[in-house]
């Protein structure tokens, strides 16, 4: 049974167009990470949350937003998707501070044409 | 400097070779050391913990080195099924610092 789910898998946007990715996850775990990997490239860590508490890193374009509206579902909102936001969206979530184990979801693939 | 490097790779192996992949990291306060696989266009699923005693899971073996600030990977007698990219991955206060990857490819 998928514990860390993500709609959709593949996601095509026009250049601009605001897109919401999603991901829920039937762990209750508290944390909560977004990642962007590009083709051949480490997953880069764009936010997470500690509960309700949102960490953004320093380097996340302001262009990338996310919500967390309750403990099993989290959003990763693009508000103005550039060409170069093309990429897999991984979500991956923890139990808490006294695990290290991640458990990843399965990515969105997002196109921007 | 990256925070996670690895060999740049690829590697490309015969079924039944021994394969080496190598890792270092610079940040000495690095708390818990990881391999990762990452099969094409999937998500990186964990393949194991690296300890500093090494730690052996059938045909894998993982190795930490806390005072050179290496880590090691030892795949035995490769199988098709190995053909993935590896990642090294090391955790910051609870982030994950993946390295760039190694890509692993088994041809019959």
């Amino acid at each position: 049974d998928a514990m860390v789910i993500q709609n959709p898998r593949y996601q095509v946007t026009q250049f601009g167009k605001p897109v919401t990715l999603s991901c829920s996850q039937t762990l209750n775990h508290n944390v909560m990470y977004w990642y962007q990997q590009k083709s051949s490239q480490a997953p880069k860590l764009l936010f997470h949350y500690y509960d309700k508490d949102f960490n953004n890193e320093a380097d996340t374009p302001d262009n990338f937003q996310s919500r967390r509206p309750n403990t099993s579902f989290c959003f990763l909102d693009i508000r103005s998707p550039g060409l170069g936001d093309a990429a897999m969206y991984l979500c991956a979530t923890r139990r808490g501070p006294r695990t290290d184990t991640q458990y990843f979801g399965p990515g969105t693939r997002l196109t921007v044409l | 400097r990256k925070e996670v490097e690895q060999d740049p790779g690829p590697f490309n192996v015969p079924e039944g070779a021994t394969v080496a992949f190598n890792c270092t990291y610079s940040n000495s306060a690095s708390q818990s050391f990881f391999w990762y696989r990452q099969d094409c266009r999937k998500e990186p699923k964990l393949l194991m913990s690296v300890y500093s005693s090494g730690n052996e899971d059938g045909r894998f073996t993982a190795q930490l080195n806390r005072a050179s600030q290496y880590i090691s990977l030892l795949i035995r007698d490769s199988k098709l099924s190995d053909s993935a990219t590896y990642l090294c991955v090391v955790t910051q206060g609870g982030k994950l610092i993946f390295g760039q990857g190694t890509e692993l490819s088994v041809k019959p």
